[in-house]
């Protein structure tokens, strides 16, 4: 059974700064992977999806690594800003269950 | 591209009554998704159907919660009689379906249910 975490549970940083939320999962036979950018009160907007014949990913501010052997995809964050504020979370697909299992999210908060 | 359509946004009960949700998936998108996400948690499934086919309900409290998807594109969800622990966002998500190269999910804004 997919387990996925996500480490830290919450993030409070300064504005400007760069960083790097994490998500591990346990079964490496995974499809794809998918972060997500959630807002309070608000359904998941998707933020970048990785294949698993793929090593990361790239929007913007935003880079998303994925290493299979070792269960592990990082979101990276350059130059954050205050409306980065949100809840983060990974989600990752198997090979044989077609659904997400989610982590339980990051919660960032960027200080202007 | 529109996106998923949710209704209701907000919806109170009283614990033993019934209430219903609806979505409307992506144009195309033969994959639809129900998640349950409780306040500081990550979501959780409860149902995915292909097409109009169920593919997986493994986490699908049966005794209480239904979910149909006719014709294969709106769905909607159930819970009768609702409990205290229903309490949470249903988030209804769509993608194309499993083995094509990008199945990118896409969720709606989901539906507040709080039960009292």
């Amino acid at each position: 059974k997919q387990e996925v975490t996500q480490i830290p549970a919450a993030l409070s940083v300064p504005e400007g700064e760069n960083l790097v939320l994490n998500c591990s999962f346990t079964d490496s036979a995974i499809y794809n992977l998918q972060w997500f950018r959630q807002d309070p009160g608000k359904g998941l907007t998707s933020l970048l999806l990785i294949q698993s014949s793929q090593r990361e990913q790239t929007s913007g501010r935003l880079n998303a690594s994925l290493d299979k052997s070792s269960g592990r995809s990082t979101l990276y964050i350059a130059a954050s800003q205050p409306g980065d504020s949100a809840t983060y979370l990974c989600a990752v697909r198997s090979n044989y269950g077609q659904n997400f299992v989610f982590g339980p999210g990051t919660r960032l908060s960027v200080l202007p | 591209e529109a996106g998923v359509a949710q209704s209701p946004r907000y919806k109170i009960i009283e614990k033993r009554q019934s209430v219903a949700f609806w979505c409307n998936p992506i144009s195309g998108h033969a994959t639809l998704y129900w998640y349950q996400q409780i306040l500081g948690q990550g979501p959780k499934l409860l149902i995915q159907f292909q097409n109009n086919g169920v593919v997986d309900d493994s986490q699908l409290p049966k005794d209480r919660f239904s979910a149909e998807r006719l014709k294969g594109v709106d769905s909607t969800l159930k819970i009768q009689p609702a409990k205290l622990e229903d309490s949470a966002v249903y988030l209804c998500a769509s993608s194309l379906e499993f083995g094509r190269v990008n199945t990118e999910a896409f969720f709606g804004q989901g539906t507040r249910l709080t039960v009292v």
